[in-house]
């Protein structure tokens, strides 16, 4: 149980065009998800909290304009990059959180973003 | 803020040997998770410690949680290629949001 589920895996976009990263949770409905960055070698950085049917709650110095965030559904949350560019590759990686009071949270396997 | 401290940063050891990751912090945790990530993939869960004190097992890993809820570690018997990542804890401060710490990478050479 507690499958998460993200697309693409890996997507490549030219400057200045939107790309949209699906994150999807399987076998459960969740609340709340999470959208993180992580650079190479790094740890995970936390960009936003998605809260569904409410707008996401954005970590200090994340460009909410630049980052859309849409939790349209009990299951699906979707990050938009606007306008990409090159310091927007990334690794992003969304979480969902269960709906018990553990905080655990369940991680999909990521997406590798590139922006030429 | 609430910052959790890892170490080692890096960890590279033979198969076989016996290793100990810390993470550390000065703020109580109502919850501490232990996730270990491969190259490419999202962080898996391998645990959660509640209770002060707790010390659970998970094959060769034994995870504690200190009495205070303020450190726990992640001891490995015997360790096998496979246990080759980036192992991360994460705290649980009382809010949703999960603190990490920067991660433990660890090699093991056959």
């Amino acid at each position: 149980g507690a499958v998460v589920s993200q697309h693409p895996s890996r997507v490549i976009c030219k400057s200045g065009t939107s790309v949209k990263i699906e994150c999807r949770s399987l076998d459960f409905q969740a609340t709340t998800m999470f959208w993180y960055r992580q650079f190479p070698k790094q740890s995970l950085m936390l960009m936003a909290t998605s809260n569904e049917g409410s707008k996401a709650t954005y970590e200090q110095g994340v460009e909410k304009d630049k980052f859309l965030i849409n939790h349209a559904s009990l299951t699906l949350s979707t990050l938009t990059v606007t306008s990409a560019h090159p310091e927007d590759s990334s690794f992003y990686i969304c979480s969902a959180e269960t709906s018990d009071s553990s905080y655990e949270q369940y991680f999909g396997p990521g997406t590798r973003l590139t922006v030429t | 803020t609430q910052l959790l401290e890892q170490s080692p940063q890096f960890l590279s050891i033979q198969e076989g040997e016996n290793l100990t990751v810390y993470c550390n912090s000065s703020s109580v945790f109502s919850s501490l998770q232990w996730y270990r990530q491969e190259p490419g993939e999202g962080p898996v869960l391998l645990v959660t410690v509640v209770t002060g004190g707790e010390v659970k097992k998970l094959k060769r890993l034994t995870f504690q949680f200190g009495d205070a809820r303020k450190d726990s570690s992640l001891h490995i018997t015997a360790a096998q290629t496979g246990d080759t990542g980036l192992y991360l804890c994460a705290g649980a401060g009382g809010s949703e949001k999960l603190v990490f710490g920067k991660g433990t990478k660890l090699t093991v050479n056959p």
